[in-house]
């Protein structure tokens, strides 16, 4: 079974622009979360969606958004990028937001956004 | 605020001794608590993980110890390799949200 894929791997960005990655989940996961990895900050939770909706989301500014679609393949947009938005952005998937193992989640490599 | 304080931020350990890495947490609500593992360029990846109803579980050479009352957890790797040089992340979980240490980046020197 393919496991979670993202793309693009790395992105090169200046400030000011937007940039949208995408993420494809495991095949028959329906949950999708998003999470911005830096150093010293360790994981951060975006949001997470199931069935298209956003159930929940952390503690980021608006320009940080999502969506996910009836295949449940996600993108999340960065709009306005700021030079602190450099990070590593992981995009983990689980079969459903239930009760564990069902909540497992199952990480991409991720993409090495660099804001310039 | 950090909802999973997680040490030592590194950790250098001589090839067969034992790793430790703890983490402690303050929310009762948290009822899942896995640790994952992380190589240069791959996303995490589930190492071993706990209920709060169990005090220690143990897969291969991977312990979690639970200490409820303390609101503690640890990771121990016995027998430590040089493959087991990566980044730990502890994380905690309710809700569905998971909540991620800062992670511990473990050398073992062969």
């Amino acid at each position: 079974k393919a496991g979670v894929t993202q793309t693009p791997r790395y992105l090169i960005k200046t400030r000011g622009q937007q940039v949208t990655l995408s993420c494809s989940p495991i095949s028959g996961h329906r949950s999708v979360s998003w999470y911005q990895q830096t150093p010293g900050q360790g994981l951060q939770f975006l949001f997470e969606y199931f069935s298209e909706t956003q159930r929940n989301k952390g503690n980021f500014p608006g320009r940080f958004s999502g969506r996910q679609f009836s295949n449940s393949r996600s993108e999340m947009n960065v709009s306005t990028l700021e030079l602190g938005d450099s990070a590593l952005y992981l995009c983990a998937s689980s079969l459903s937001p239930g009760q564990p193992p069902y909540n497992e989640q199952f990480f991409g490599p991720g993409t090495r956004l660099t804001v310039l | 605020q950090q909802q999973v304080k997680q040490s030592p931020q590194s950790l250098i350990v001589q090839k067969g001794g034992i790793s430790i890495i703890n983490c402690a947490y303050e929310n009762t609500a948290f009822d899942y608590f896995p640790w994952y593992q992380q190589f240069p360029g791959k996303g995490p990846a589930l190492l071993i993980a706990i209920r709060p109803d169990v005090s220690e579980k143990k897969e291969g050479r991977f312990t979690i110890s639970f200490n409820k009352s303390a609101k503690q957890f640890s990771l121990h790797i016995m027998d430590s390799q040089p493959g087991d040089s990566a980044t730990y992340f502890c994380a905690a979980t309710h809700s569905n949200q998971f909540y991620f240490g800062t992670g511990t980046s473990l050398t073992v020197i062969p």
